[in-house]
């Protein structure tokens, strides 16, 4: 069966620092594969996604997530964190023919001042 | 303004009460998901629907029920006989093909 997994829950970062939250996929074949971001008590916003083609996926608000077939992961990178980035990010992936998504149990970052 | 809109933000159920929850879009999508969330878990799907006046049931589906009677629209009841009820519950929509959901601002479903 397809899942997602975030192997981390917390993460705590200093203001500045780079960051990268961890995301491996278990799909028969490549999944489109996404991350969304939950501010506390908010929906979930897109912030990239990647469905073929160049693995380096560039989203909004400075992040990026890189798929490695190799190593079934979609990890997500910022170089440079902001206190505003304090939220749950989530994971999520799907088979290209089918509707549904399979989420990760999502991690939570925290930003030192 | 294009989105998806769900109504109330926080929602409080007496014991042995049917309560429903409200979602609305006007992206023009096809398919529309209930899910539950849980402090610290990812998202679980309850029923999805890909078409109007017909839905499935998704991972969790007992102690709910949905409609889909027309395209903009796919309330959640919660009825008495789901005994946990209390979580954040968020609807979604899609194209047909399902490409990227989008996801409503949520309810919070309190227990008395």
């Amino acid at each position: 069966a397809q899942s997602v997994t975030q192997p981390d829950i917390h993460i705590t970062v200093s203001e500045g620092a780079s960051l990268e939250l961890r995301c491996n996929y278990s799909y028969g074949a490549t999944p489109y594969l996404f991350w969304y971001v939950q501010s506390p008590g908010q929906g979930l916003q897109l912030l990239l996604k990647y469905f073929s083609g160049d693995t380096l996926v560039q989203g909004i608000k400075g992040f990026e997530a890189e798929f490695k077939r190799s190593q079934s992961s979609f990890n997500l990178r910022k170089p440079s964190v902001h206190w505003s980035d304090a939220a749950e990010y989530f994971c999520a992936g799907k088979h290209n023919a089918g509707n549904m998504l399979t989420f990760g149990g999502g991690t939570r970052l925290m930003v030192k001042p | 303004d294009g989105g998806i809109t769900q109504s109330p933000k926080y929602l409080f159920r007496k014991e042995g009460q049917n309560v429903t929850l409200s979602c609305e879009q006007n992206l023009n999508h096809d398919a529309m998901y209930w899910y539950r969330q849980d402090p610290g878990q990812g998202l679980r799907l309850i029923y999805y629907s890909q078409i109007v006046n017909d839905f499935q049931k998704g991972d969790i589906a007992e102690g709910y029920s949905v409609s889909r009677e027309k395209k903009e629209s796919f309330p959640l009841t919660v009825t008495s006989a789901q005994k946990n009820p209390t979580a954040f519950y968020l609807c979604a929509s899609s194209t047909t093909g399902g490409e990227t959901q989008y996801f409503g601002p949520g309810t919070r479903l309190l227990v008395l």
